[in-house]
């Protein structure tokens, strides 16, 4: 069975623009979460998706954003890019109910 | 200004050694832990998780261990490999809707010496 699949592996932006990425999870997880990995911060819980719908939220400011299509299949956009978007992002799927989530290698996003 | 790295704790062991790595949660509405080893460029991989009925959880060469009265998590990996040299992040999960939602712990960096 094919693991998560997040595309582009590697971005770089300058600040004030807009980014999107994509994550494919796996087959028959339903469930897709985004997580923002950096040196200062560690690992924080963005957004989850489940069935289309938002189902929980972290704290970050309103441009950073997402969503999931019908396929489970999701993606984060991110507005007005600032230096400290730098980060690998990372999104994992699960089945629902409690199971593990399965992540994927990330997209390192880099903004000058 | 400049940004502060976290400082993670490190554990360094000869190939061989048994590993224990500690972590300490603060939701106590907590009902699911999950342990995760992310090597240099990739995605946290899951190693072992474990509910919050339960104090003990064994694997392939690991442990888990709870520890509910004093909020605290702790990781055994028997016979240490070099292979296994990574950062380990516990996480944790309040349940319910929030099960898409785990909180990490700032991880800890194992390095294995053969």
């Amino acid at each position: 069975k094919a693991g998560v699949t997040q595309t582009p592996r590697y971005l770089i932006k300058t600040r004030g623009q807009q980014v999107t990425l994509s994550c494919s999870p796996i087959s028959g997880h339903r469930s897709v979460s985004w997580y923002q990995q950096t040196p200062g911060q560690g690992l924080q819980f963005l957004f989850e998706y489940f069935s289309e719908t938002q189902r929980n939220k972290g704290n970050f400011p309103g441009r950073f954003s997402g969503r999931q299509f019908s396929n489970s299949r999701s993606e984060m956009n991110v507005s007005t890019l600032e230096l400290g978007d730098s980060a690998l992002y990372l999104c994992a799927s699960s089945i629902p109910a409690g199971n593990e989530q399965f992540f994927g290698p990330g997209t390192r996003l880099t903004v000058l | 200004g400049e940004s502060v790295g976290l400082h993670l704790p490190t554990l360094s062991v000869q190939e061989g050694d048994n590993s224990i790595i500690n972590c300490a949660y603060s939701n106590s509405a907590s009902d699911y832990f999950i342990w995760y080893k992310q090597e240099s460029g990739k995605g946290p991989q899951f190693i072992i998780d474990i509910r919050s009925n339960m104090d003990k959880r064994q694997g392939q060469r690991v442990t888990v261990l709870l520890n509910k009265t004093v909020k605290h998590l702790s990781l055994q990996i028997a016979a240490t490999q070099p292979g296994d040299s990574a950062v380990y992040f516990c996480a944790e999960n309040a349940g319910g809707t929030s099960y898409g939602k785990l909180t990490f712990g700032q991880g800890t960096i194992l390095t294995v010496h053969p």
